[in-house]
């Protein structure tokens, strides 16, 4: 069946550090979006990338789709606190989108 | 708008019960879809409706599971006689087509005991 693997499942760094998570999925993904959830939240739709080799950023968040559709990866450059949580990726395989294992990211001040 | 709304917010019940959860999604949403949270794990897809109609089921959906759309608008899912293993966040999402983006609820939060 579908599977759609996170790694690393924790990372902490030092404000200011830049961060990324990595997506690989067992199968050819159609699409895959980014979702982020914070602590005791849940998921927030961040962005979706279509195209194979795909690029988008949002402010300091830079997503991209593997040339193959079959990984992503989730780049965030100087990180804040604002930005803890955990981050994950959803790839859609027929009709519904299965999510990763997630990212559990940690900002020291 | 007030986006997807779930209740109750947290429900504990004694093993052997049954419980039920509704979902209300935004209202130009078609697409209304329930997922099972554990700690730690992402959410796991357990069924969707395109409108009133039930289109998918994950295997995870034992027959102890059922949802509802009715009207296609707001949702129900119910457990039947449940287990310890069902405690989880149920979180319910909705979309306007199958490549969009999804706006979760809350979730509800069941508790076995």
């Amino acid at each position: 069946g579908q599977q759609v693997m996170q790694i690393p499942q924790y990372q902490h760094v030092q404000e200011g550090e830049d961060f990324t998570t990595y997506c690989n999925s067992s199968t050819t993904l159609s699409n895959i979006q980014w979702y982020k959830q914070r602590p005791g939240g849940h998921p927030v739709f961040l962005i979706q990338l279509v195209k194979s080799g795909e690029v988008k950023k949002q402010k300091r968040l830079t997503f991209q789709f593997g040339e193959a559709k079959k990984n992503s990866s989730l780049h965030i450059t100087a990180t804040q606190t604002t930005d803890v949580g955990t981050y994950f990726c959803a790839g859609l395989t027929g009709n519904q989108f299965y999510f990763g294992t997630g990212t559990s990211l940690t900002v020291i001040p | 708008d007030t986006g997807v709304s779930q209740n109750p917010r947290h429900k504990i019940t004694k093993r052997g019960q049954n419980v039920t959860f509704r979902c209300d999604p935004i209202s130009e949403h078609n697409r209304l879809y329930w997922y099972r949270q554990t700690l730690g794990q992402g959410p796991e897809f357990l069924t969707y409706f395109q409108n009133e109609a039930q289109l998918e089921k994950s295997r995870l959906l034992s027959d102890r599971f059922s949802a509802e759309r009715p009207k296609g608008s707001f949702s129900t899912l119910e457990i039947q006689r449940t287990e310890q293993g069902d405690s989880a966040m149920y979180l319910c999402a909705s979309s306007t087509g199958r490549v969009s983006g999804y706006t979760f609820g809350s979730g509800t939060r069941l508790t076995v005991v």
